[in-house]
């Protein structure tokens, strides 16, 4: 089945410090990968669609200057939140699209002190 | 606006219990219907929808859609303690290709 794998798994960092979170579809090419966040107890909440080659599209409310995403290649997208703070604790999931279906990744926990 | 509303919102049963978890949906471009089910990290992959009245199953889970009332329902027999999670339905948008989530059924199976 498809397979996509979201690195780092946990992280911690300080306040004003940037974090890369990196997607990989690793047996499929995914045109198309989307991030999430999800807060506790809550559902999952669409940040952005990523394009390869192409700009990222933000969803209403989410600020694309502070959570940059490049979408390099057929099979890799990276989340860039930077100067994190600690409202920016979340667990990020990210998920590449076969056309008719999304595959989750593992998800990323973010934890900013 | 596209919308998608799970019940209920939180299920408590026990072991062997059989539960139906419903998912309603307003969509102006309606694409498929996928259900997902969250333990402690990231969503699995369960079913995906697109045909009204064709059951999926697979083991003790099941689902099936109707696009004339727009809805679904997951259905779970005999329930065991790991089949505890949250299960989410999502509408994928024809218009857009992006996954509308509910708001997740918490689905605690006791001993």
């Amino acid at each position: 089945g498809a397979v996509v794998s979201q690195h780092p798994s946990r992280v911690i960092c300080k306040s004003g410090t940037s974090v890369k979170i990196e997607c990989r579809s690793l047996d499929f090419q995914a045109t198309t990968m989307f991030w999430y966040r999800q807060f506790p107890k809550q559902s999952l909440m669409l940040m952005a669609t990523s394009n390869e080659g192409s700009k990222a599209t933000y969803e209403q409310g989410v600020e694309k200057d502070k959570f940059l995403i490049n979408h390099a290649s057929l099979t890799l997208s990276t989340l860039t939140v930077t100067s994190a703070h600690p409202e920016d604790s979340s667990f990020y999931i990210c998920s590449a699209s076969t056309g008719e279906t999304q595959y989750f990744g593992p998800g990323t926990r973010l934890l900013v002190l | 606006e596209d919308k998608v509303v799970q019940s209920p919102l939180s299920l408590v049963v026990h072991e062997g219990d059989t539960v139906t978890l419903n998912c309603s949906y307003e969509v102006t471009n309606f694409r498929s219907l996928l259900w997902y089910k969250q333990e402690k990290k990231a969503p699995t992959f369960l079913f995906m929808l697109t045909s009204s009245g064709i059951e999926k199953k697979s083991g003790r889970l099941s689902s099936i859609l109707d696009k004339k009332e727009l809805f679904s329902i997951l259905n779970i027999t005999a329930t065991q303690t790991g089949d505890s999670a949250i299960y989410l339905c999502a509408e994928l948008s024809g218009n857009t290709g992006k996954l509308i989530f509910g708001q997740g059924t918490t689905l605690q199976v006791k001993p």
